[in-house]
């Protein structure tokens, strides 16, 4: 089965530039999670999507993020202008109904760079 | 200030060797999970603990949650150079009722023939 997919693997721009993550969620799953990693913050939950809507965006850092999640088999969460504090790895996460102790399936992440 | 502190940050051992690796907080999880995340890659679910003073065994890995469910420990017996990786607890807070999931920072284990 295929896991959560996410593209680009890698992306290296320059800051003022807008930046598309992508996921596609694993086939069922209704649940899905946008994480961003760094050796400072570690893994830092951004938002979380239940059937599409958005349930808790508190850890968006700023108005220059933003996801959304038209359909349940993709996914985006979008930069725009980015800056170079915004370099991390981002992970996307998709759970099968928000069941407690269900776990959360990660893609391979997209490894961002702004210069 | 994370929610879930992990300790210690980095651990270096010998295969063969044993290791422990804490997860602490002052807050009650409704349950509580591991994850080994390798390099370029997500991370993946060790095991899930739900019930306070629970103790799970996954071949050579124990995990236990306190019994007040604050707090939890990973035991690996006889490490190999395969435990490398960097070992994630994440916690449902118990206020939480869509069980969403806060992690913390990990604890980098590296495992040396």
């Amino acid at each position: 089965d295929a896991g959560v997919i996410q593209s680009p693997r890698h992306e290296v721009t320059e800051m003022g530039q807008e930046v598309t993550l992508r996921c596609k969620p694993i086939s069922g799953h209704n649940s899905l999670f946008w994480y961003r990693q760094t050796m400072m913050r570690g893994l830092e939950l951004l938002i979380y999507f239940n059937n599409n809507v958005p349930i808790d965006d508190s850890g968006m850092p700023e108005d220059r993020f933003s996801a959304k999640m038209p359909n349940a088999s993709f996914s985006t969460l979008k930069i725009q202008p980015s800056e170079p504090r915004d370099s991390a790895v981002y992970f996307c996460a998709s759970r099968s109904q928000g069941a407690r102790g269900q776990p959360q399936h990660f893609g391979d992440g997209t490894r961002l760079s702004i210069l | 200030t994370q929610l879930l502190e992990q300790s210690p940050q980095f651990l270096s051992i010998q295969e063969g060797e044993n290791l422990t690796v804490y997860c602490n907080s002052s807050s009650v999880f409704s349950s509580l999970q591991w994850y080994r995340q390798e390099p370029g890659e997500g991370p993946v679910l060790l095991v899930t603990v739900v019930t306070g003073g629970e103790v799970k065994k996954l071949k050579r890995l124990t995990f236990q949650f306190g019994d007040a469910r604050k707090d939890s420990s990973l035991h690996i017996t006889a490490a190999q150079p395969g435990d490398t990786g960097l070992y994630l607890c994440a916690g449902a807070p118990q206020t939480d009722s869509w069980g969403k999931f806060q992690f913390g920072a990990g604890t980098q284990v590296v495992v040396t023939p």
